[in-house]
C-alpha cells in the first residue's frame, strides 16, 4: 500500500513551459517531504526537499509548494529544459533521528517528457 | 564526485546462485544504511535497513534469510541475495542514513 500517491503517472511538456506533479499523504507522522529525480540506470538524486513549517521553497528552477491542511505537495519546474526529461519521485519521511534521515517511503513516480 | 559507491553496477547469474552486492560510503562514515529495490518501471521500495555492529531491522514482506545484509564497517554494507530466482532481478539501491540523502548508482541483477 503506497502512504504516498503521486500523479500524473507521465507528462509531456514544451521546452519553456512548466511542468507540475502532485502529491499527497495521509500519515500526518510525515515530517519531510523531499523530490528526487532519477536517469535511466542511476539511482536517484535529491533536488529539493521541505519541511511542514513553511509553504514554499524555491531553489533555482524548482519550487515546491506545501499544504498541510490538505496532506499535498507539489513540485514546479519552471523553464522546463530537455535535460530535465527524468522520472521524478516525491518522497515522504519521518524524521526522529539522524539516523532516519533517509528511511523513505516513495510516491509511485512520475516520466517527465520535455520536448524541444 | 560519488559519494556512495556501489559494486557491481551489474550482475547476471543462474538460478539458485547468490550474489553479493557491496555499498561503500566514500567520504564519511555511516552507521545506517537504507538498502531499496525497484523493480522496472517502478517505484523504489525500502526493503532494509542496516546498522554497524548490529543486526538489520526488515521491511514487511522481505525475507531477512533470503536478503542478508552486513554492516561490518562504518564504510561498507553488503546485501547477499541468497538462492536467487528470476523475480528477483531488480534495482538494489543503497542509502546512507543522513541528511545529505546520498544514494548509490545502483545494481541492476538479472537472474537468469
Amino acid at each position: 500500500q503506497q502512504q504516498v500517491k503521486q500523479s500524473p503517472q507521465s507528462l509531456i511538456v514544451q521546452k519553456g513551459g512548466i511542468s507540475i506533479i502532485n502529491c499527497a499523504y495521509e500519515n500526518t507522522a510525515f515530517d519531510y517531504f523531499p523530490w528526487y529525480q532519477q536517469f535511466p540506470g542511476k539511482g536517484p538524486a535529491l533536488l529539493i526537499a521541505i519541511r511542514p513549517d513553511v509553504s514554499e521553497k524555491k531553489e533555482g528552477r524548482f519550487t515546491i509548494s506545501f499544504n498541510k491542511s490538505a496532506k499535498q505537495f507539489s513540485l514546479h519546474i519552471m523553464d522546463s529544459q530537455p535535460g530535465d526529461s527524468a522520472t521524478y519521485f516525491c518522497a515522504a519521511s519521518v524524521i526522529e533521528t539522524t539516523d532516519s534521515w533517509g528511511k523513505l517511503q516513495f510516491g509511485a513516480g512520475t516520466q517527465v517528457v520535455v520536448t524541444p | 564526485g560519488a559519494v556512495v559507491s556501489q559494486h557491481p553496477s551489474w550482475v547476471i547469474c543462474k538460478s539458485g546462485t547468490s550474489v553479493k552486492i557491496e555499498c561503500r560510503s566514500l567520504d564519511f562514515q555511516a552507521t545506517t544504511m537504507f538498502w531499496y529495490r525497484q523493480f522496472p518501471k517502478q517505484s523504489l521500495m525500502l526493503m532494509a535497513t542496516s546498522n554497524e555492529g548490529s543486526k538489520a531491522t526488515y521491511e514487511q514482506g522481505v525475507e531477512k534469510d533470503k536478503f542478508l545484509i552486513n554492516h561490518a564497517s562504518l564504510t561498507l554494507s553488503t546485501l547477499t541475495v541468497t538462492s536467487a530466482h528470476p523475480e528477483d532481478s531488480s534495482f538494489y539501491i543503497c542509502s546512507p542514513a543522513g541528511e545529505t540523502q546520498y544514494f548509490g548508482p545502483g545494481t541492476r541483477l538479472l537472474v537468469l
